[in-house]
């Protein structure tokens, strides 16, 4: 089955820098990459996702670059503000298989 | 719209009782349902998939018996923890699919269930 490993585990940023979370997955299968930020107590929201007819994808401060031969993709967060701190997961699926295999997740910190 | 709700969203129960999660679609129909469970700084682990009227299909490991999952309506499905014990103390995440939505889940708000 798939594998999606993710790193860091633990990121810390002062407010206004750039923060960058990796993600390697395993099954070339693998078509689409969403990313989710989870806040304590709350369930996971889709901030962005990639399919793998596309290797890069903006919206606003936010964006994913996917990188098929490779197998890894990227979650990329500009001018970082103190509401950004979160746990973000990536994921990947299967093509035909809608059930999404996460990473570890990574616990970002925007210090003010 | 996308929008997914989980009820109760806390239950404390004592140890052999059975609880019920419902996870409801309230602006779209879902074919298919997902159950997560979470432990406290972990990734989210897939425990079963359910198709509207169709049995579930449970990830290896997962105790159908002991994990009943109902998807009974395209906007509601139900789990239920039959004779829980401690070790069944969790954060269960339910996500919801659109048919015509390529691969996109939409995730509940979570049940933290905590048994005595």
């Amino acid at each position: 089955g798939e594998n999606v490993e993710q790193h860091p585990s633990t990121l810390s940023v002062q407010e206004g820098d750039s923060a960058v979370i990796k993600c390697t997955y395993s099954d070339s299968a693998s078509n689409y990459f969403p990313w989710y930020k989870q806040e304590l107590g709350k369930g996971p929201q889709l901030i962005i996702d990639i399919r793998s007819n596309v290797g890069e994808k903006k919206d606003q401060r936010i964006a994913v670059t996917l990188n098929k031969t490779a197998k890894h993709f990227s979650l990329h967060i500009t001018e970082t503000q103190p509401e950004d701190s979160a746990v973000y997961f990536c994921a990947a699926s299967i093509a035909g298989r809608r059930a999404l295999t996460f990473g570890s997740g990574t616990r970002l910190q925007v210090q003010p | 719209g996308a929008v997914v709700s989980q009820h109760p969203s806390r239950v404390i129960c004592k140890s052999g009782t059975s609880v019920k999660i419902e996870c409801r679609s309230l602006d779209f129909q879902a074919t298919t349902m997902f159950w997560y469970r979470q432990f406290p700084k972990q990734s989210l682990m897939l425990m079963a998939t359910s198709n509207e009227g169709s049995k579930a299909t449970y990830e290896q490991g997962v105790e159908k018996d002991k994990f009943l999952i109902n998807h009974a309506s395209l906007t509601l499905s139900t789990l239920t923890v039959t004779s829980a014990h401690p070790e069944d103390s969790s954060f269960y995440i339910c996500s919801a699919s659109i048919a015509r939505s390529y691969n996109e889940q939409f995730f509940g708000p979570g049940t933290r269930l905590t048994v005595l």
